[in-house]
């Protein structure tokens, strides 16, 4: 079992509909928790990072479940712009974990 | 500018022909990392520096070497690359070692490819 999944998609979706990811992880021990864009074989760019209380940046939310150990990402309104591929990062001691990514395409 | 940098950005050499991706960060930041990037695998840790002349191994650490002497510069060399080692490389730094909790910043990425 992979130690971070995500769903590879793609998710084909209209402009302005919303649309969420999740990733789940196998290391209960797992401290931080990151969700990264990747723009076609670009750099990893942070998108946001993600707490137990859930945060919000505009019309992204990301939401963490320990106890069932995923992290989700939602995405509102999604914009033309939003067309990535979204990486789910779980950090250890020292250690960074990259999901695979889930492609985003958003549809005119 | 607050930057990672990767050179070259674009790299062919053959198998057994020693080489060096270079990264730097101006920064001044503790923690520096290489990745590898392939299809359907996802960025895969190689090594990992916490300070320098402190490094350690990640997840597939196998016919890299590394070397930390100063902060801001953590070269990758492969001493005889062969051809599974093509990829696309990335280079990231992040402000404290506190044990994985910090942001990284990633470098443009160097393609690689060994005939």
């Amino acid at each position: 079992r992979k130690e971070v999944e995500q769903d590879p998609g793609p998710f084909n979706v209209p402009e302005g509909a919303t649309v969420a990811f999740n990733c789940t992880y196998s290391n209960s021990a797992s401290q931080s928790f990151f969700w990264y864009r990747q723009d076609c074989r670009k750099e990893p760019k942070l998108l946001m990072s993600v707490y137990s209380s859930g945060n919000e940046d505009g019309r992204f939310t990301a939401q963490l479940n320990r106890a069932s150990q995923y992290i989700s990402l939602l995405i509102r309104d999604s914009k033309l712009s939003d067309s990535a591929t979204y990486l789910c990062v779980v950090t250890g001691t020292y250690k960074y974990i990259f999901g695979t990514g889930t492609r985003l395409k958003v549809l005119a | 500018e607050a930057q990672v940098t990767q050179n070259p950005r674009y790299l062919i050499t053959v198998t057994g022909k020693k080489l060096t991706v270079t990264c730097s960060q101006n920064m001044n930041h503790e923690y520096m990392s290489w990745y590898r990037q392939d299809p359907g695998l996802g960025l895969r840790q190689i090594y990992y520096s916490m300070n320098v002349e402190v490094t350690d191994k990640g997840d597939v650490p196998e016919g890299y070497k590394v070397s930390r002497k100063e902060k801001r510069n953590f070269p990758l060399i492969l001493e005889s690359p062969s051809p599974n080692q093509t990829s696309l490389y990335f280079c990231a730094s992040s402000p404290e070692t506190s044990g994985g909790a910090e942001t990284q910043y990633f470098g443009p990425g160097t393609r690689l490819l060994v005939l």
